[in-house]
């Protein structure tokens, strides 16, 4: 089992939806990442959270240390942001990846 | 300004031969780091460097040798290319290390074995 799960593996919306995708860990973290895989391949950061929430435009990520659990969330979702969004987790020199969650939003 | 870049873009070779993938950062940040993606999109950490320390992922295969001739640079050189090493591999920069700070990504190497 991976240290980190992410849901859903894949999701399809329609242009304008509200999107979530979750990442839960099983091991301690210093800091989790969020990132997005464009279809070229290649990679953005777009959150480093250590608690809480942080917000960049239409993008949500909040974090609960407790629960080990994070989420992503894409308000108004546009067919630009049709990527795939890889959560991972960092602690002291190591980082754990998930497998990612391939979202594609439909016009 | 590209703030990470990796040469070459994409690298076709033998098994066996030894090759060279370079990466630059601009950004003036203090650690530097190399991942790899496999075929299933898998990315794994193999290194992570600062002027004072490498950390090597323990299942690095020892043919696997970051570089750093100063702190903009950490080059990857590999030995005795295996199929097995066909992937795609990032180099990355932040400001700080232990993982706690924000990555820049390059735009990845596609390594093919033949």
């Amino acid at each position: 089992k991976n240290e980190v799960e992410q849901s859903p593996q894949n999701l399809t919306a329609q242009e304008g939806e509200f999107i979530t995708i979750n990442c839960s860990y099983s091991v301690g973290i210093s800091a989790l990442h969020w990132l997005q895989q464009h279809p070229g391949g290649g990679i953005v950061s777009l959150f480093m959270l250590s608690s809480g929430k942080k917000k960049h435009g239409r993008l949500i990520a909040t974090i609960n240390i407790q629960e080990k659990h994070s989420s992503l969330h894409i308000t108004a979702s546009h067919p630009r942001d049709s990527a795939v969004y890889i959560c991972a987790v960092g602690l002291n020199n190591d980082m754990r990846f998930g497998a990612g969650t391939r979202l594609t939003v439909k016009p | 300004d590209t703030a990470v870049s990796q040469t070459p873009k994409y690298l076709v070779t033998q098994m066996g031969n030894d090759k060279s993938i370079k990466c630059e950062q601009n950004l003036g940040h203090d650690t530097m780091y190399w991942y790899k993606q496999d075929s299933k999109k898998f990315l794994k950490i193999m290194f992570s460097y600062n002027n004072k320390e490498l950390i090597i992922n323990e299942t690095v295969p020892n043919r696997f040798s970051p570089k750093s001739p100063d702190k903009a640079h950490l080059n990857l050189h590999i030995n005795s290319l295996e199929l097995g090493d066909s992937a795609v591999y990032f180099c990355a920069s932040s400001q700080g290390g232990a993982l706690s700070y924000e990555q820049y990504f390059g735009p990845g190497t596609r390594l093919t074995v033949t």
